[in-house]
C-alpha cells in the first residue's frame, strides 16, 4: 500500500513568488491535511479537505490556500512568498471516520524562500 | 480550545534505561490522545492513541503511554531506550471542530546517548 506521496520534496524561491505543493494521499483516504512545520513555531495546522470541500483552516494568512480534487489528491498554494514561509509543509491523510483519526503523513516539502 | 504541552524541549537517557516524554493537555470534552514520532528528513509517524478504556495504552516500538485524568497527563513510555529511539517526539490531541484536526505539542527531541 503506497504511502502519502508529496511533490516536490525540496524547492526554492525568491520573495514575490508563489508555490504550489502537491500530495496524493493513501488509497482510500478522503481526508487531507497540511501542517507547516518551523523551529520556531512548532507543527500549525493549515487546512483541511475532505470530499473537495475544506472543513477547517488554521489561522494563516490568505496568501495560503489550498484545493482537493476528486479523486482527493490535494495542492496548496502560497502566494507572494515571504522569507518567513520558509518551513516544512506537510500533508497528512487519513480515513474520515468518527472519534480519532491516525493520520498517516507525507515526507513534507521543504521550502525555503531567498 | 484543545490544547497539550510538553515541558521538556530535549530529554537525555542513557540506552538501557527507562524513559518518559512528558505531555499535559486540556481539553473540553473527551480527550483524544496521540504521541508521534518524527525522524531527521521524514513525516511524522503514528505512535499510539488514547481514546477511552485502559489508562496505559501499548503502541508501536515498545512504547507505552499512562493516561492520568486527575493530572491530565499523556506521559510517553518505554522500559528500555535504544539509540535508534532518538527522535522528536509530538503529543497532540484531536480538535473538537473535526475527527482529522489534530492540534501537537511544540515536540521533545530524545536523544539516547550509548
Amino acid at each position: 500500500k503506497a504511502g502519502v506521496t508529496q511533490t516536490p520534496r525540496y524547492l526554492i524561491k525568491t520573495r514575490g513568488q508563489q508555490v504550489t505543493l502537491s500530495c496524493s494521499p493513501i488509497s482510500g483516504h478522503r481526508s487531507v491535511s497540511w501542517y507547516q512545520q518551523t523551529p520556531g513555531q512548532g507543527l500549525q495546522f493549515l487546512f483541511e479537505y475532505f470530499s473537495e470541500t475544506q472543513r477547517n483552516k488554521g489561522n494563516f494568512p490568505g496568501r495560503f490556500s489550498g484545493r482537493q480534487f476528486s479523486n482527493s489528491r490535494s495542492e496548496m498554494n502560497v502566494s507572494t512568498l515571504e522569507l518567513g514561509d520558509s518551513a516544512l509543509y506537510l500533508c497528512a491523510s487519513s480515513l474520515m471516520d468518527s472519534g480519532a483519526n491516525v493520520l498517516t503523513f507525507g515526507a513534507g516539502s521543504r521550502l525555503t524562500v531567498l | 480550545a484543545q490544547s497539550v504541552a510538553q515541558p521538556e524541549d530535549q530529554v537525555n537517557v542513557a540506552e538501557g534505561n527507562p524513559l518518559t516524554v512528558k505531555c499535559t493537555y486540556s481539553v473540553s470534552g473527551n480527550p483524544y490522545l496521540f504521541w508521534y514520532v518524527q525522524y531527521p528528513n521524514r513525516g511524522l509517524q503514528f505512535l499510539l492513541k488514547y481514546i477511552t478504556g485502559d489508562n496505559l495504552v501499548k503502541g508501536s516500538y515498545g512504547f507505552e503511554a499512562e493516561f492520568n485524568k486527575s493530572q491530565t497527563s499523556f506521559h510517553l513510555k518505554k522500559p528500555s531506550a535504544l539509540v535508534s529511539d532518538s527522535a522528536l517526539y509530538f503529543c497532540a490531541v484531536r480538535d473538537d471542530s473535526s475527527a482529522s484536526k489534530i492540534i501537537f505539542g511544540s515536540g521533545t527531541r530524545l536523544s539516547i546517548r550509548p
